[in-house]
């Protein structure tokens, strides 16, 4: 596609549901990273796939957290039993790697996540 | 582990004013330079980015930064800001050890009044 696409745009859900969202990544790149984004808090780092490495899942907050990219293009992250502290607008974005990397990271417009 | 720190959380000017955002990095090694923009209900874009050569960078829309070394610094600058540049700006860094994986800092959010 054109950029990167995520789903759903915003999420209402209850404390203690499961949640998913999508990400499908700018075709060609092979870098995917999902940021969650807090009010007043910045972009915060959760997972980084690149290529078929293993995944950097260094910034997850706990282990309610997982993600997963199918066929090295879409990713799904999974919110496991959510917490209010879990609102919050959560973005994938993606590049290039390896040889072609310039750096650049290609932002989706994000998932707003709201638990109630 | 690298830390970006972002010391204006919000910023006000009239327009035609100066602007300068701070940010300074930890990270003992070679590390790439990012400025990026968030406009009001858009996503997050490249303004523009540092990764050697000449320390000044310059950037879409008039904006500039310069990466001082000595100071782990990389501030963004421009010299004369117009009611659209009303945005939140992030500064973020990323080192060859951590291959792409940016950090950012906490943001400035820029409010440019006409």
């Amino acid at each position: 596609g054109a950029g990167v696409s995520q789903s759903p745009s915003n999420k209402v859900t209850e404390k203690g549901k499961d949640v998913e969202l999508r990400c499908d990544p700018i075709s060609g790149h092979t870098a995917l990273y999902w940021y969650r984004q807090s009010l007043g808090q910045g972009l915060e780092f959760l997972i980084y796939f690149q290529g078929n490495s293993a995944p950097d899942k260094s910034g997850l907050p706990s282990d309610r957290f997982s993600a997963e990219r199918t066929g090295g293009s879409v990713s799904t992250l999974t919110i496991q039993r959510t917490q209010q502290e879990d609102s919050a607008v959560y973005l994938c974005a993606s590049s290039f790697g390896g040889t072609k990397n310039t750096g650049e990271l290609f932002f989706g417009e994000g998932s707003r996540l709201t638990v109630l | 582990a690298q830390s970006v720190s972002q010391h204006n959380h919000h910023v006000i000017l009239s327009e035609a004013a100066s602007l300068e955002l701070g940010c300074n990095y930890s990270y003992g090694g070679t590390v790439n330079l990012f400025w990026y923009v968030q406009y009001p209900g858009q996503h997050l874009q490249l303004l523009l980015k540092y990764f050697s050569g000449d320390p000044l960078v310059k950037g879409i829309k008039g904006f500039e930064a310069e990466f001082i070394k000595s100071k782990f610094s990389f501030n963004l600058r421009k010299p004369s800001v117009q009611w659209s540049d009303t945005a939140e700006y992030f500064c973020a860094v990323s080192n060859n050890n951590a291959g792409n994986m940016l950090t950012f800092g906490g943001g400035t959010r820029l409010m440019v009044k006409p």
